[in-house]
């Protein structure tokens, strides 16, 4: 079984550029998630979306947005971008929201430089 | 908020010894589930353990067990015969009933040949 699968794996931005970020689940995972990792501020939680609907949003300004597909693939997409906004970008996706509990697999991350 | 503390930002340990990584959280839920994830050089997250709240016995993995006091509200990993595989990062997290995830800042843990 594929894990969750994160495109493009590295890419560098100017400031001001918009950016969209791709993930494709685990297969038959409903519930996909999007963190923000950096060396001062950690593991940040970004959204959650379950069958196509924002469930969960953490707290971050609203440059940074996303959406889910019919397939559960996910995107998300920061606009206006800032050079605070260099990090790796990792998304998750779990079996399904209506039950709590579930473990999050993690893919590889999107590692994004904006210059 | 839930918040997860990790106190101990490096550990290392000598190969085939054991180590212990400390995690408490704060919550006022009953609730939740707690998890210890690996995050290697290739920054890859990796599920290691996890715990129920309301399950009183310790999960354990293989060489990876935890110490649950949810009175205290702390979860420790304990890694016992440490492989140079081992060295990582080490996030704990803590899980509310609405799914939604929260990390420590992590450990780093160094595995000395």
């Amino acid at each position: 079984k594929a894990g969750v699968t994160q495109t493009p794996r590295y890419l560098i931005k100017t400031r001001g550029q918009q950016v969209t970020l791709s993930c494709s689940p685990i297969s038959g995972h409903r519930s996909v998630s999007w963190y923000q990792q950096t060396p001062g501020q950690g593991l940040q939680f970004l959204f959650e979306y379950f069958s196509e609907t924002q469930r969960n949003k953490g707290n971050f300004p609203g440059r940074f947005s996303g959406r889910q597909f019919s397939n559960s693939r996910s995107e998300m997409n920061v606009s206006t971008l800032e050079l605070g906004d260099s990090a790796l970008y990792l998304c998750a996706s779990s079996l399904s929201q209506t039950t709590s509990g579930n473990t999050i697999y993690f893919g590889e991350g999107s590692w994004l430089t904006v210059v | 908020a839930q918040t997860v503390t990790q106190s101990q930002p490096e550990m290392s340990v000598q190969e085939a010894e054991t180590v212990t990584l400390s995690c408490t959280y704060d919550t006022s839920e009953n609730n939740y589930y707690l998890f210890w994830y690996k995050q290697p050089p290739s920054r890859q997250m990796i599920l290691v353990i996890r715990q129920e709240a309301y399950k009183q016995q310790n999960a354990t993995e293989n060489r990876f067990s935890v110490n649950f006091q949810k009175a205290a509200k702390s979860f420790s990993l304990k890694i016992s015969d440490s492989q140079l595989g081992d060295t990582a990062m080490y996030f704990c997290a803590f899980m509310n009933p609405g799914n939604q995830f929260y990390f420590g800042t992590g450990t780093s843990l160094t595995v000395i040949p």
